[in-house]
């Protein structure tokens, strides 16, 4: 079992719709969360933290945390063409020092 | 302000050949992280340094691998004898601290230099 895991995608979105993207880990302990947007041939971006229970919002985006089920998500409001792109979820795992385990991203495809 | 540099943004070598990947973290930020990404792969963890010392170096892939940041600012991954399996995307992050309050702990990720290795 991989300590962070992603469904692969592509997960396919109406422009418009919303769109949700879903992380499982497996350290229970773990207690900082992030999601990247990594467009093609870039570098990720950081677009949201999350440390605590529950629902983090920064304008479209909501981040949230559910530490007991160990699984945290994002969800994209009115999604726009320009929302395609690979998302990473990212966990500062509890054993593993300082680093971020990444999962594999999943990738969004939003259609006009 | 500035965000992460890293150079050269794109490197071609012949396999037996040493590489040198720099990165220039964001001004005032203590940690500095490389990772390695392989193509539709997220980033794996490589090294990490506080300031100039190197406190974890379990991701490096084997001795061939070597990285430094002898003034606790910019740091060099360097590569030796390159083999084709170290053709990736070599990513720099930098964050203010390690410790204190939460949003200290964002890693922010520099351009990326692709290294092949043919």
């Amino acid at each position: 079992q991989k300590e962070v895991e992603q469904n692969s995608g592509p997960l396919s979105v109406p422009e418009g719709a919303i769109a949700s993207l879903n992380c499982t880990y497996s350290d229970r302990g773990s207690q900082s969360f992030f999601w990247y947007r990594q467009y093609s041939g870039k570098s990720p971006e950081l677009i949201m933290s999350i440390y605590s229970n529950g629902d983090k919002e920064d304008g479209r985006f909501t981040a949230q945390l559910n530490k007991a089920s160990q699984y945290v998500s994002l969800l994209i409001r009115d999604s726009q063409p320009s929302d395609s792109a690979t998302y990473l979820c990212a966990v500062k795992l509890r054993d593993a020092g300082n680093m971020l385990t990444f999962g594999g991203g999943t990738r969004l495809m939003v259609k006009p | 302000g500035a965000g992460v540099s890293q150079s050269p943004r794109y490197k071609v070598a012949k396999r037996g050949q040493d590489v040198a990947l720099r990165c220039d973290p964001i001004s005032g930020h203590v940690s500095l992280f490389w990772y390695q990404q392989a193509l539709g792969q997220g980033p794996e963890f490589l090294t990490y340094f506080q300031n100039e010392a190197q406190l974890d170096k379990s991701g490096l892939p084997s001795d061939r691998f070597f990285a430094e940041r002898p003034e606790g600012s910019v740091s060099t991954l360097k590569i030796q004898r390159t083999q084709q399996e170290d053709s990736a995307v070599y990513l720099c992050a930098s964050s203010f601290t390690i410790s204190g309050g939460n949003r200290y702990n964002e890693q922010f990720f520099g351009p990326g230099t692709r290294l092949t290795v043919l």
